[in-house]
Parts: C-alpha cells; structure tokens; sequence
C-alpha cells in the first residue's frame, strides 16, 4: 500500500507571502507525481504531472519540484494572493497501479487580504 | 470540451437509506474512477472501469456499495444500505486511458443523519 504523506496539513499567510508545501513518498515502485488545487464547491484541477527526477514545473506564480531518489515533492507560491486559498493534494501513480491515484491528506491554504 | 458532469451536487438521508450518484465522463474517456474523500483525508479510489469492465474495485465495500458503466459511457455508484461512516465527497474522474491525467467532476457531497 502505498502512502503519500503532505505537510503541514493547514497554512494560513498573508496575501503577498510565499509559501511552499510538502508530499512524501515511497521512492519505490515510482511513475508519476501530480499536483492538484480544489477550490471549495469545484472540480479539482491538475496543475502538475512530473514524472522525472529533477523535474521542475511552473504556472505563473506556482511551481514545483520533484526529487524521486529520496522520495518527495515541493510546491511553491510566489506572492500569494486570496485567489489562491484552496486545498493542495498531491498524488502518487505507482508502476503497477493501473493509473489509479493515491492521494496524500491535502494542505489547505488560506491566504488573507 | 465539457467537463465531467456529476449529479447530484448535494443530497442528505438518513442512515439505512439508499442513495446513487451519477457521473458522465468526457466524451472519448475510456477510464473512468470513483474516489470517496472523508473530511480530512485525502480522496481514496473506490472503483476504476477501463470501457464497461472492472479494473480495480478492491477497496469497494461490496456489501454495501456497487457501481456500474453498462455501456462504457455514464455511471453510477450506488450505497444500500448508508451508514454514518459513509459521509463523504464522492468524486468522478475520467482519462482517455490509465496513466493519463485524470480530469475530475465536481463531486456529490453526501451527509448521512
């Protein structure tokens, strides 16, 4: 069973604050790794897939990091603004999973005017 | 492109009850997965269908849950009898095929009195 663990579990800073969160995974049995916002009352949206160790990702403000040796993932905010208060899930696709995801228990950020 | 379309949003019963929840994929997706995320966890699969088969049901609770995709298109994901536990986001994801990024619906927010 895999388990993907994030931290810290909720965030609360100031608009205009940088922030960053953290998944850990087993380095083990490793395909993909994606990044995913969920807005309260809306679909959650993907905003990374990394698959390579070393890779670096950005969107605008976001980005991420991926280190698959020792098993764990960064992603940053520059300049958080309120628009950006959501829950943070990141999720593991192991070799063998058929696709499926497993979820870490979220970061839920809220970022105050 | 439309999203995946889930129904309904919100529905609330009583333990004992009998409860379904819809979901219609993007056109084209072969994959389709229920995820059950309870308050302060992370979504956890239910059930994955490659077209109208079965992939991964292993964490259903089969006495109490089923969930079917007769034509490889829309499906449902029903409870009978609902328990207090069941309490929950339940959330629809598609992709053309496992693997791929999964792209989700809104998700039914079920409460169980």
């Amino acid at each position: 069973i895999l388990n993907v663990e994030q931290s810290p579990q909720s965030l609360h800073v100031q608009e205009g604050d940088s922030t960053n969160f953290t998944c850990g995974f087993p380095s083990s049995n490793f395909y993909a790794l994606h990044w995913y916002r969920w807005e309260t009352a809306k679909s959650p949206e993907a905003l990374f897939v990394m698959t390579l160790n070393g890779d670096e990702k950005k969107k605008g403000r976001i980005s991420a990091t991926l280190n698959t040796k020792e098993g764990y993932s960064y992603l940053y905010i520059k300049g958080s603004q309120p628009e950006d208060s959501a829950t943070y899930l990141c999720a593991l696709t192991g070799g063998t999973s058929y696709g499926k995801l497993t979820f870490g228990q979220g970061t839920i950020l809220t970022v105050h005017p | 492109e439309a999203g995946v379309a889930q129904s309904p949003r919100y529905k609330i019963i009583e333990k004992r009850q009998s409860v379904a929840f819809w979901c219609n994929p993007i056109s084209g997706h072969a994959t389709l997965y229920w995820y059950q995320q309870i308050l302060g966890q992370g979504p956890k699969l239910l059930i994955q269908f490659q077209n109208n088969g079965v992939v991964d049901d292993s964490q259903l609770p089969k006495d109490r849950f089923s969930a079917e995709r007769l034509k490889g298109v829309d499906s449902t994901l029903k409870i009978q009898p609902a328990k207090l536990e069941d309490s929950a986001v339940y959330l629809c994801a598609s992709t053309p095929s496992g693997y791929n990024e999964q792209f989700f619906g809104p998700g039914t927010r079920l409460t169980v009195l």
